[in-house]
């Protein structure tokens, strides 16, 4: 069984522009979670999507995005980007709603550096 | 919304030795508590968890223990080795409110030779 990827793994940008990152998860998972890892902040939860449908929402600025397709692959985006965007963006998903007590599985997250 | 604190930040051990891992949680009504490892260059995996309606569960040379009255937890792993060194991650949730999980901020213990 297939885990949780991500795309890209690593991503170089620029101040002011946009980007988009990929997750698709485990087969079957319905739920796709994700957060921004940043040295001494843990994991700060963005946003969580389950049946297309986003079902909770982190305390991050508009220009943090998401949405999820039909067959639970989702993406986020973030517009006008600033140097504090740097970090890991880590999703995972799992088969109902991450705070059901259902088993979070990580993907291995994209490295996003803000120059 | 829930707010988990996990201390310490930094936690080194000898080989051998066990290691405490404890973090805190305020909303009351929180009843599922897992717990994360996270190794380098890797995404943070499951390594156990507990539930409200037990104190303690182990497996192999992990154990969780949970104080709902103080409203905190820890994560015990007895006879460290060095694969152990990694950053640990605690978190809560209310499995009934359809609400997020809410991890700590982590733990990097490191297990010295």
């Amino acid at each position: 069984k297939a885990g949780v990827t991500q795309t890209p793994r690593y991503l170089i940008k620029t101040r002011g522009q946009q980007v988009t990152l990929s997750c698709s998860p485990i087969s079957g998972h319905r739920s796709v979670s994700w957060y921004q890892q940043t040295p001494g902040q843990g994991l700060q939860f963005l946003f969580e999507y389950f049946s297309e449908t986003q079902r909770n929402k982190g305390n991050f600025p508009g220009r943090f995005s998401g949405r999820q397709f039909s067959n639970s692959r989702s993406e986020m985006n973030v517009s006008t980007l600033e140097l504090g965007d740097s970090a890991l963006y880590l999703c995972a998903s799992s088969l109902g709603l991450a705070g059901s007590g259902d088993e979070q599985f990580f993907g291995p997250g994209t490295r996003l550096t803000v120059l | 919304g829930e707010n988990v604190e996990q201390h310490p930040s930094t936690l080194s051990v000898q080989e051998g030795d066990s290691a405490v891992i404890k973090c805190t949680y305020s909303d009351s009504a929180s009843n599922y508590f897992p717990w994360y490892k996270q190794e380098l260059g890797k995404g943070p995996q499951l390594i156990i968890d507990i539930r409200s309606n037990v104190g303690e569960k182990k497996d192999q040379r992990i154990a969780v223990t949970l104080n709902k009255t103080a409203k905190h937890f820890s994560l015990h792993i007895t006879e460290t080795q060095p694969e152990d060194s990694a950053v640990y991650f605690c978190a809560a949730a209310f499995t009934g409110g359809g609400n997020k999980l809410t991890f700590g901020t982590g733990t990097q213990l490191k297990v010295e030779l």
